[in-house]
């Protein structure tokens, strides 16, 4: 099984600051198959990124996703005050769907 | 656009079965996509359970394997997670999703359901 860890666990910026998120896997991810999703309190997950670095339909592109093999980025050009949330990034290999802890974008 | 609705007991007691369905609105389940189930706790985080395929076709997480089922109904656009002899630590909200197209994430998600197993 693929373990995913994702750092920092916390992130404290303010609005309009750059945040950067990493993901590391325990062994090499085929990029197509790296995602990242956002999270809200009492709100499902929502895909932002697939393939590593493909924005969803309408996401928008101050989100950007940059990687491969075992290291992936999620990074967010300038945050808005929506951004602040839990992301997620998620991996497929061996028949097998496996989520990071998620880090934790939170306002400074 | 597409929507899920998952619905079903929110108490199971232990040693139970959690049986949970999914409504599928705004697209075929018949369609060339897999439909998962996923779940989350404080501890656990984000859990794959399974899959499955309009053609019955299923895929399951090796952790959870020997509990699920997991199956489908065309007529009603639904698809339906059963887990056996559930304890304590399957407590968590359980959502059903559309895997994505493009490979191998999930792009559409229900609101979720959150199922406590106590006695």
């Amino acid at each position: 099984e693929i373990v995913l860890t994702q750092s920092p666990g916390t992130l404290s910026l303010s609005p309009g600051e750059r945040a950067t998120l990493s993901c590391r896997a325990s062994q090499i991810v085929a990029g197509k198959y790296l995602a990242w999703y956002q999270q809200k309190p009492g709100q499902a997950p929502r895909l932002l990124i697939y393939g590593a670095s493909n924005r969803t339909t309408g996401i928008p592109d101050r989100f950007s996703g940059s990687g491969s093999a075992t290291d992936f980025a999620l990074t967010i050009s300038r945050l808005e005050p929506e951004d602040f949330a839990v992301y997620y990034c998620q991996q497929y290999g061996d028949s097998l769907f496996t989520f990071g802890p998620g880090t934790k974008v939170d306002i400074k | 656009q597409v929507q899920l609705q998952e619905s079903g007991p929110g108490l199971v007691k232990p040693s139970g079965i959690l049986s949970l369905t999914c409504d599928v609105a705004g697209v075929s389940i018949s369609g060339t996509n897999w439909w998962s189930w996923v779940r989350q706790t404080p501890g656990k985080g984000l859990e794959w359970i399974g899959e499955i395929y309009h053609t019955g076709s299923t895929n399951f997480n090796p952790s959870l394997k020997s509990r699920v089922t997991i199956s489908i109904d065309k007529s009603k656009n639904q698809f339906f997670l059963k887990l056996s002899s559930v304890t304590a630590a399957d407590t968590a909200m359980y959502y059903c999703a559309r895997e994505f197209s493009g490979g191998h994430s999930f792009e559409y998600w229900g609101q979720g359901t959150l199922v406590t197993v106590s006695s």
